[in-house]
């Protein structure tokens, strides 16, 4: 199975300042014309919320400081200035193999 | 507005069986892949199991394959997931999600507790 590894465990930022969260694949997650990399928000008590699909495409409904890069192994979700709600756990999850599998989670937590 | 609620969970000793349950409104359930993810207390997301909207193929992870069922009723819009020889490791809030473009999840339930202890 595709392992994702994601870094840093825990982003200790203030509002307002950017956010880069990075997601390692084992094994590449792309084909030639998809990249099969989803990104997911999760807050305390509640369900995770579709982020990122294809490694850069926004999910309906979220704002434009989301932004998603890569391919390959190797991708990037960044927020460019953090709002009080966008503190919360973020998971990178492939689907370009099953198992569907999601990384650790990386915690952007106020500093 | 799309709604998926998870019922079922609960205390079972180890060995024993459950039987997860997912209403869905709000969609044309038929035409989508559901899948069933779980997560650990304070840990991270495991996709368990999916099952196609169209042939119904199913799909499993290692860690539950020929322990683990699903299975859906359209004429229901209900998902389900049968769990027998339960282990400890099964220990999870198991969420409902609905599956926009296979493996993409768009909507979740809020997850309903499976508890394995004796």
């Amino acid at each position: 199975e595709i392992v994702l590894t994601q870094s840093p465990a825990t982003l200790s930022l203030s509002p307002g300042e950017r956010a880069t969260l990075s997601c390692r694949a084992s094994q590449s997650v792309s084909s030639y014309l998809i990249t099969y990399l989803v990104w997911y928000q999760q807050k305390p008590g509640q369900a995770p919320r579709l982020l990122m699909y294809d490694a850069s495409n926004r999910a309906t409904g979220i704002p434009a400081r989301f932004s998603g890069s890569g391919s390959g192994t190797d991708f990037t979700l960044t927020i460019s200035s953090l709002e009080p709600e966008d503190f919360a756990v973020y998971y990178c999850q492939q689907r370009s193999n099953w198992p569907w599998t999601f990384g650790q989670g990386t915690k952007v937590e106020i500093k | 507005e799309v709604q998926l609620v998870e019922s079922g969970g609960g205390l079972v000793q180890p060995g024993g069986s459950l039987r997860l349950s997912c209403a869905a409104s709000g969609f044309t359930f038929r035409n989508y892949a559901m899948s069933w993810v779980r997560q650990a207390p304070g840990k991270g997301l495991e996709c368990v199991s999916t099952i196609s909207g169209s042939d119904r193929t199913t799909y499993y992870a290692d860690s539950v394959k020929g322990r683990f069922t699903i299975s859906r009723d359209d004429s229901k819009n209900t998902l389900y997931l049968q769990m027998n020889s339960l282990r400890a490791e099964d220990t999870a809030l198991y969420y409902c999600a609905k599956d926009l473009d296979w493996g993409r999840y768009d909507y979740w339930g809020q997850g309903t507790l499976v508890t394995i202890s004796s």
